[in-house]
């Protein structure tokens, strides 16, 4: 019954690497979203994106990139990874439009630590 | 500024007992709520939503939430706290009208005690 997938569960990494962050649903959803999760600080928004090839910014997305090149899977990128990126991260997806389209779905959250 | 408030960053509540989350909101007009929850080391799932009509909704696991104007709030309730409900809340909000950007609650982490 798995819905969205995030393939890496924990993640280390070190300063300066490359980190892909991959998540994948299978629910034929249009909008697929990344947040980060610090505490005390909620959810933020890092990036969306409502259809094949688009994105759209979210609240914190400076030191991220995406990718969407196929309706069920969107990646996040760390180009160069930093101490402060060290966090829990968590993919979402929702319906297109109308209510569902506010409704969203995660994943299990990719937890990342960089060194 | 639109913005959703969670004042309890920590409660704790006896099994049995009754349990009442708070959710305030400042928005222009009505927005569509949602209550999320997250058990250790998983994602979040959808406990209930309200986007019109009848102010108390019923969710999973035996919740509801009441949606009051008057108080711009939206809070979270269960009658009887089962030990399995330990787990942090997140209360959300999105500007009615249409699909707009999700804004999540800091959360609140509930404690069961025997």
């Amino acid at each position: 019954d798995v819905k969205v997938t995030q393939s890496s569960r924990y993640l280390v990494k070190r300063t300066g690497e490359k980190v892909f962050l991959e998540c994948v649903q299978d629910m034929d959803h249009e909008n697929m979203f990344w947040y980060r999760q610090d505490p005390g600080l909620g959810l933020r928004l890092i990036y969306f994106s409502y259809d094949v090839k688009m994105k759209e910014k979210g609240d914190i997305p400076e030191g991220y990139s995406v990718s969407r090149e196929k309706k069920e899977r969107f990646s996040l990128i760390l180009e160069s990874a930093s101490t402060n990126q060290t966090s829990m991260y968590l993919c979402a997806s929702s319906l297109g439009q109308g209510f569902g389209a506010n409704v969203l779905t995660f994943g299990a959250g990719s937890r990342l630590t960089v060194l | 500024a639109q913005s959703v408030t969670q004042p309890d960053i920590h409660i704790t509540v006896s099994e049995g007992a009754s349990l009442e989350l708070r959710c305030n909101y400042s928005y222009g007009a009505t927005p569509y709520l949602f209550w999320y929850v997250q058990s250790p080391g998983q994602g979040l799932q959808l406990l209930l939503k309200y986007f019109s009509g009848d102010t108390l909704v019923q969710g999973i696991k035996g919740f509801e939430a009441e949606f009051k104007r008057s108080q711009s709030s939206f809070n979270l309730r269960k009658p009887s706290v089962h030990w399995s409900d330990a787990a942090e809340y997140f209360c959300a909000v999105v500007p009615s009208g249409g699909y707009q950007k999700v804004t999540f609650g800091t959360g609140t982490k509930l404690q069961v005690i025997p």
